[in-house]
C-alpha cells in the first residue's frame, strides 16, 4: 500500500495568516492516464469528512478560493491563503492512483 | 442533492456480528462504487472496503478479510457491510462514501460501532 505522510501533524495558526500542509507519498501518484489522483479532505470537529480538493488542484463546489492544492509526483501541498475560524479541524490527504486508497495521518489546524 | 445515510451501528461483544447499511439518494446509485472508511477513537481515516456499482467486484483491507462482507441491493439503493467475528480494534465510526473518479466525493454522517464486553 502507498504510505502517505503529512506534516506538520499540528498546525497552530493566527487568524488571517496563511497556512500550509504537506503530504508526501511513498511512490509516484501519476496515474497511467497522466492524472494525479490526490485529494484533500477537511474534517471539522464532530463532523464527517468533506472533500476540498480533487485531482491535485481542483476545488470542489462551494469550497472557498482561499483553499488551493498543488504539487507533483510524490510531494503535495494544501494552502490556505488566509485562515478563518471555520477552518479549524483536521485535514487529510488521500491518494486514489493506486489501489487501495490510502490516507495521510491528518493535520490538526487550530487557531493560536 | 447527493445523500448517504449509514445505519446499523451499536454495541456488540467481541466475536459478535453487526450489519451496517448505507442508503443513497440524489444520484443514480447503481452507477457508483461505494467505499467504507472507518475512524477509530481519536484516530485518522482508514479504508475498509469497496464495491463496484453493479456489485460484481469487491475489495477489503487485509485486517477484515474473511470477517467482513460488502454487498449491495441497487433496487433499494443500499450497500451493506456484514461484520462478523468483531474485535475490539474494529471499534470505530464507519463512514460510507461515494466513489467517483479515483476519490470519495460525498460522505455519510457515520455510524458508531463499539466492540466491548
Amino acid at each position: 500500500d502507498v504510505v502517505m505522510t503529512q506534516s506538520p501533524l499540528s498546525l497552530p495558526v493566527t487568524l488571517g495568516l496563511p497556512a500550509s500542509i504537506s503530504c508526501r507519498s511513498g511512490r509516484s501518484l501519476v496515474h497511467s492516464d497522466g492524472n494525479t489522483y490526490l485529494s484533500w479532505f477537511q474534517q471539522r470537529p464532530g463532523q464527517s469528512p468533506r472533500r476540498l480538493i480533487y485531482n491535485l488542484s481542483n476545488r470542489d463546489s462551494g469550497v472557498p478560493d482561499r483553499f488551493s492544492g498543488s504539487g507533483s509526483v510524490t510531494y503535495f501541498t494544501l494552502k490556505i491563503s488566509r485562515v478563518e475560524a471555520e477552518d479549524v479541524g483536521v485535514y487529510y490527504c488521500m491518494q486514489g492512483t493506486h489501489w487501495p486508497y490510502t490516507f495521510g495521518q491528518g493535520t490538526k489546524l487550530e487557531i493560536k | 442533492e447527493v445523500q448517504l445515510v449509514e445505519s446499523g451501528g451499536g454495541l456488540v461483544r467481541p466475536g459478535g456480528s453487526l450489519r451496517l447499511s448505507c442508503a443513497g439518494s440524489g444520484f443514480t446509485f447503481s452507477t457508483y462504487g461505494i467505499q467504507w472508511v472507518r475512524q477509530g477513537p481519536g484516530k485518522g481515516l482508514a479504508w475498509v472496503s469497496y464495491i463496484i456499482g453493479d456489485g460484481s467486484s469487491t475489495s477489503y483491507v487485509d485486517s477484515v478479510k474473511g470477517r467482513f462482507t460488502i454487498s449491495r441491493d441497487n433496487a433499494k439503493n443500499t450497500v451493506y457491510l456484514q461484520m462478523n467475528s468483531l474485535r475490539a480494534e474494529d471499534t470505530a465510526v464507519y463512514y460510507c462514501g461515494r466513489d467517483f473518479f479515483y476519490s470519495v466525493d460525498s460522505w455519510g454522517q457515520g455510524t458508531l460501532v463499539t466492540v466491548s464486553s
